[in-house]
């Protein structure tokens, strides 16, 4: 069965600070793994998707994940965080031989501290 | 290029009413997924169809059922409301089975449900 944990369900930094939101997944099959942004009253906006190419994806806005088999771990980073990023973040994952199902963690909200 | 649009944005019902959700999926899309975010959760998938037929369901019971047609648009219709119906219902599109391999899903803005 495929899973995902985001660990801190409430993250805030400073304005200019790194960013990190954490995401661990479980799954028995090679997966793929997503990162999606929701603003107040909004559906959800891609912000990157590794699929079994490069290990660390670069995605819009200045995010990046690095994707880490050996801790089945798929973090979002920012090296430097802006007002306009405050929003709900959700990972999620999909296999190959599920891929029509996506599996959300229960998002991290970021607060960004000017 | 038409994005995802969902209808109605806001709706109220009463315990043990029927809705129709509606969605309209983004140009050249030919697969729909639907799913629900209850408050201060992640999205649950319900399920998909892909190419007018179910291709997928997640763990909700059979009074939640939908249509796709053939301009790819599609319908959720959830029977005899329950409280716990009250969330945000996503529609998403996507391009081939499975979304995994070809891409993201893409979604709407959602239809905020109500059950009093």
């Amino acid at each position: 069965a495929q899973s995902v944990t985001q660990l801190g369900s409430h993250v805030s930094v400073s304005e200019g600070a790194l960013v990190l939101l954490r995401c661990n997944y479980s799954s028995s099959v090679p997966p793929y793994l997503f990162w999606y942004v929701q603003y107040p009253n909004q559906g959800l906006q891609l912000l990157l998707k590794y699929t079994s190419a490069a290990t660390l994806v670069k995605g819009i806005n200045g995010f990046e994940a690095e994707f880490k088999k050996s801790e089945t771990s798929f973090h979002l980073t920012k090296p430097s965080a802006h007002m306009s990023d405050a929003a709900e973040y959700f990972c999620a994952v999909a296999v190959s031989n599920t891929g029509n199902q996506f599996y959300f963690g229960t998002g991290t909200s970021l607060t960004v501290i000017p | 290029e038409t994005g995802v649009t969902q209808s109605p944005t806001h709706l109220i019902k009463t315990r043990g009413q029927q809705v129709t959700l509606r969605c309209s999926s983004q140009s050249g899309h030919n697969t729909v997924s639907w799913y629900q975010q209850a408050l201060g959760q992640g999205p649950q998938f319900i399920f998909q169809y892909y190419r007018e037929e179910e291709n997928g369901r997640g763990n909700f019971p059979p009074r939640f059922s939908g249509l796709q047609f053939p301009n790819y648009s599609s319908e959720l219709n959830v029977n005899a409301l329950e409280l716990d119906d009250s969330a945000l219902y996503l529609c998403a599109s996507s391009l081939g089975q499975p979304p995994g391999l070809s891409g993201e899903l893409f979604f709407g803005e959602g239809s905020r449900l109500t059950v009093l």
